[in-house]
Formats: structure tokens, C-alpha cells, sequence
């Protein structure tokens, strides 16, 4: 299966700023994902969008989905310090889900 | 909630060692997944379960078995622990069905082979 990527690779912001991050994806999906990893822990879900959906929201996090471009992206609203993690993107086009390299996210107090 | 539990957060082992990494959950979930987490190279599924005594190749399953005698248990077996297998091993279970939902996540068990 091919991997998805995410840009960028790493993102340095202060507390209060926005944080957005992108995902490209190499297949028809039924749906995308987003997950969050703090350092050395498991992954998180955060939220899912289908394929027939443009955008969604949940809490500070907003989440649009092109599938003409096979893109996605995440954006973080008034970023906190304990938003600090790594953020991935997942595609589901069948039974698995196919993760991307993620995003590492600093959110600096 | 949804608890998967991972049977050791961290672990070293030798060369040649066999290594068996457990996976538990609590949510009657049908599937269950290995993964492996290596800097730059993000998640790749190595093995998955969706019934038991079920299993399917994932990506990278060479040097890798598993077994899935209950369902709630999927372990994940190095037969002989060789050093390009240190990383950062994750198990997830998910619901049944024919389109992936979410998946859950077990903390992670961290394995340096030596």
C-alpha cells in the first residue's frame, strides 16, 4: 500500500496561533483520519471525515478533504503548549487504514 | 473507552532471542493490527486480524508471526530478534466492516534488539 505524506514534516508556533497541516493521499478512499501521537505514547483519534464531505469540525480542530486533489488538512485553532504532538493522517480505501509520516507540532508557552 | 493494553512499555532484547508482544482489549472488537513506528517512515501495518484464528499479511510481515487464539489477544512474534527490528511496536483494534472506521490504540511497546 502506499503511504500518504504530510507537509510539513515539523511546525514551531506560539500559544494562541493557529496551526494547520496538510496531507496528500494516493488513493480513491472512503474516508480520512486524523490522529494525534504525544511523544513515545500510542496514537489518538481526533477525527474523520468521508469522502463525500468537504469539511467538519470538532472543538479548535477543522478538517477539510479535496478529493480532487486527494488532499486534506488540519487546522488547529488558539493553539496550547499540550497541543504539542505529532498529528497523521490515515486513509481508508478498503479494510486497513494507510498512516503518513505525520506532522510534528511545537506549540511553544 | 475503549482499552487496549500492550503487555511491556519497554524491552531489550539479544540477537537470535524470540520476543513475544501482547495485545489486549477490552471492546469486543473484531480486528486487531500490528504496526511498526520507525522515525521518517511513519506506521506500517505488519500483520491484522479480523477474526480468530484469522490472520493477514500486512506491508512488512517478514521476521514476523502472529496468533490470535481469543479475541480479545493478538500476539505479535519475532521468531529470532534480529537488530533491524528495533522500533517502536503498536497495536490497534478496530470495529468489523467492510470500510475501516476509527481505530484504537494500545500505548506502544518500545524494543531495542542488541
Amino acid at each position: 500500500s502506499q503511504q500518504g505524506e504530510e507537509d510539513p514534516q515539523a511546525l514551531s508556533i506560539q500559544e494562541g496561533e493557529n496551526a494547520t497541516m496538510n496531507c496528500s493521499y494516493k488513493t480513491s478512499i472512503n474516508n480520512l483520519q486524523w490522529y494525534r501521537q504525544n511523544s513515545g505514547r500510542g496514537l489518538v483519534h481526533l477525527i474523520l471525515i468521508r469522502s463525500n464531505e468537504r469539511e467538519k469540525h470538532s472543538g479548535r480542530l477543522r478538517v477539510t478533504l479535496d478529493t480532487s486533489k486527494k488532499s486534506s488538512s488540519l487546522l488547529i485553532t488558539a493553539s496550547r503548549a499540550a497541543d504539542t504532538a505529532s498529528y497523521f493522517c490515515s486513509e481508508n480505501a478498503g479494510n486497513m487504514l494507510t498512516f503518513g509520516g505525520g506532522t510534528r507540532l511545537m506549540v511553544k508557552p | 473507552d475503549v482499552k487496549v493494553t500492550q503487555s511491556s512499555r519497554y524491552l531489550v532484547k539479544r540477537t537470535g532471542e524470540k520476543v513475544f508482544l501482547e495485545c489486549v482489549q477490552d471492546m469486543d472488537h473484531e480486528n486487531m493490527f500490528w504496526y511498526r513506528q520507525d522515525p521518517g517512515l511513519g506506521l506500517r501495518l505488519i500483520y491484522f486480524s479480523y477474526d480468530v484464528k484469522m490472520k493477514e499479511k500486512g506491508d512488512i510481515p517478514e521476521g514476523y508471526s502472529v496468533s490470535r487464539e481469543k479475541k480479545e489477544r493478538f500476539s505479535l512474534i519475532l521468531e529470532s530478534a534480529s537488530t533491524n527490528q528495533t522500533s517502536m511496536y503498536l497495536c490497534a483494534t478496530g470495529l468489523a466492516g467492510g470500510y475501516q472506521e476509527t481505530q484504537y490504540f494500545g500505548p506502544g511497546t518500545r524494543l531495542l534488539v542488541l
